[in-house]
């Protein structure tokens, strides 16, 4: 049974900073991994989509990793700013369908 | 072109009463996968319907169902309601539900039950 685990579990920084979050999973035979951000009581907004024969995908700020092999994958935020507090969370898709298999999440505090 | 949308946001209810929620899925969305997410389980998901028909499920009791109508909106359904169904129902559409398609969530329904 697929397990996925983000690490850490919160994290507190200042404005400016540049910042990873891990993510990392028991079984390797992925389609994809999907980086999300939910905001307090909100719905989850699509960051990112890697497939599972890409390395990485970038988006603005944002630029996630994929290593399939050891189970891993980053999130690196640059220069961070308040509006990006939010908890991130990882899934990963093991099957031909997309059901998501989720981490807990990363509570992120970006302070100005 | 419109999100993922999901009617009531709210609901409180008591414990031994049933529920039905709703999900709208993007257009042109043939897949929709519904998810509950807790303080303490996290996102679990519950089942994921494409065409009219279930082809997941999770590992929920038969309290929890649901259904798809020709125009790919789906409901959830749970029957006599308990103190631990409180949580955040969320759905999400992608086009045929395979997996290397991006999933779109809706802004979920915040289940209170007392």
């Amino acid at each position: 049974k697929q397990e996925v685990t983000q690490i850490p579990a919160a994290l507190s920084v200042p404005e400016g900073e540049n910042l990873v979050l891990n993510c990392s999973f028991t079984d390797s035979a992925i389609y994809n991994l999907q980086w999300f951000r939910q905001d307090p009581g909100k719905g989850l907004t699509s960051l990112l989509l890697i497939q599972s024969s890409q390395r990485e995908q970038t988006s603005g700020r944002l630029n996630a990793s994929l290593d399939k092999s050891s189970g891993r994958s980053t999130l690196y935020i640059a220069a961070s700013q308040p509006g990006d507090s939010a908890t991130y969370l990882c899934a990963v898709t093991d099957s031909g369908y997309s059901t998501l298999t989720f981490g807990k999440g990363t509570m992120l505090l970006v302070s100005p | 072109k419109a999100g993922v949308t999901q009617t009531p946001r709210y609901l409180i209810k008591t414990r031994g009463q049933q529920v039905t929620l709703s999900c709208s899925p993007i257009s042109g969305h043939r897949s929709v996968s519904w998810y509950q997410q807790t303080p303490g389980q996290g996102l679990q998901f519950l089942f994921e319907y494409f065409s009219e028909t279930q082809r997941n499920k999770g590992n929920f009791p038969g309290r929890f169902s649901g259904r798809q109508f020709s125009n790919s909106r789906s409901e959830m359904n749970v029957s006599t309601l308990e103190l631990g169904d409180s949580a955040l129902y969320l759905c999400a559409s992608s086009f045929s539900g395979e997996g290397q398609e991006t999933q779109y969530f809706g802004p979920g329904t915040r289940l209170l039950v007392l």
